[in-house]
């Protein structure tokens, strides 16, 4: 089936400096990329919605310029969490849907847990 | 717009007892609507999904759940549980109308099963 493989699982960054987090489409062209945050013991809230070679459409109230979304191949997308603060610490799920994978074909990634000191 | 509700946070049962776990939709256009389980730590992992085809809906690790369109329903049971059923389990909608790509995820109820 579907993988997306999500990297790092755990980053642990010092306050101000920027993280990159990757997901990859192993065995599909991920055209639609959808990126959330999960807060400890809550729900899933999306962040931005990316098409392969278009600028991220992002949700209301979530920083464009500080959460940065990269998706310029179909295997490939990033979301860069930029100047990093504490309050940035939380679990980042990435899902990824084909162009031939119809309206129900959602693969999510395994998460990254970022930890800002 | 789409929206759904996860009734109880929390729901305990006793392991081999039914599991019962709630979910409400409330959707414009008629939904797509998914169950999702997620381990600590991970991922979400796909149980089931309601497509149209069939109001009855099997998923994996035996899970099913039934949409009620007169209910706005869409709950998840499983006839005996087990232990590795522990985890969290989030009801999922989007709408059915082209270009309509969101998940919107409920809150999410965290499953224990008591040995």
């Amino acid at each position: 089936g579907a993988v997306v493989s999500q990297h790092p699982s755990r980053v642990i960054c010092k306050s101000g400096t920027s993280v990159k987090i990757e997901c990859r489409s192993l065995d599909f062209q991920a055209t639609t990329m959808f990126w959330y945050r999960q807060f400890p013991k809550q729900s899933l809230m999306l962040m931005a919605t990316s098409n392969e070679g278009s600028k991220a459409t992002y949700e209301q109230g979530v920083e464009k310029d500080k959460f940065l979304i990269n998706h310029a191949s179909l295997t490939l997308s990033t979301l860069t969490v930029t100047s990093a603060h504490p309050e940035d610490s939380s679990f980042y799920i990435c899902s990824a849907r084909a162009r031939t994978g119809g309206p129900f074909g959602y693969t999510f990634g395994s998460g990254t847990r970022l930890t800002v000191v | 717009a789409q929206s759904v509700t996860q009734l109880g946070s929390h729901v305990s049962v006793s392991e081999g007892a039914l599991v019962l776990l709630r979910c409400n939709y409330s959707s414009s256009v008629p939904p797509y609507l998914f169950w999702y389980v997620q381990y600590p730590n991970q991922g979400l992992q796909l149980l089931l999904k309601y497509t149209s085809a069939a109001t009855l809906v099997k998923g994996i690790n035996g899970f099913e759940a039934e949409f009620k369109k007169s209910e706005t329903s869409f709950h998840l049971t499983k006839p005996s549980a087990h232990m590795s059923d522990a985890a969290e389990y989030f009801c999922a909608v989007r709408g059915s109308n082209f270009g309509n790509e969101k998940l919107t995820f409920g809150t999410g109820t965290r499953l224990t099963i008591i040995p």
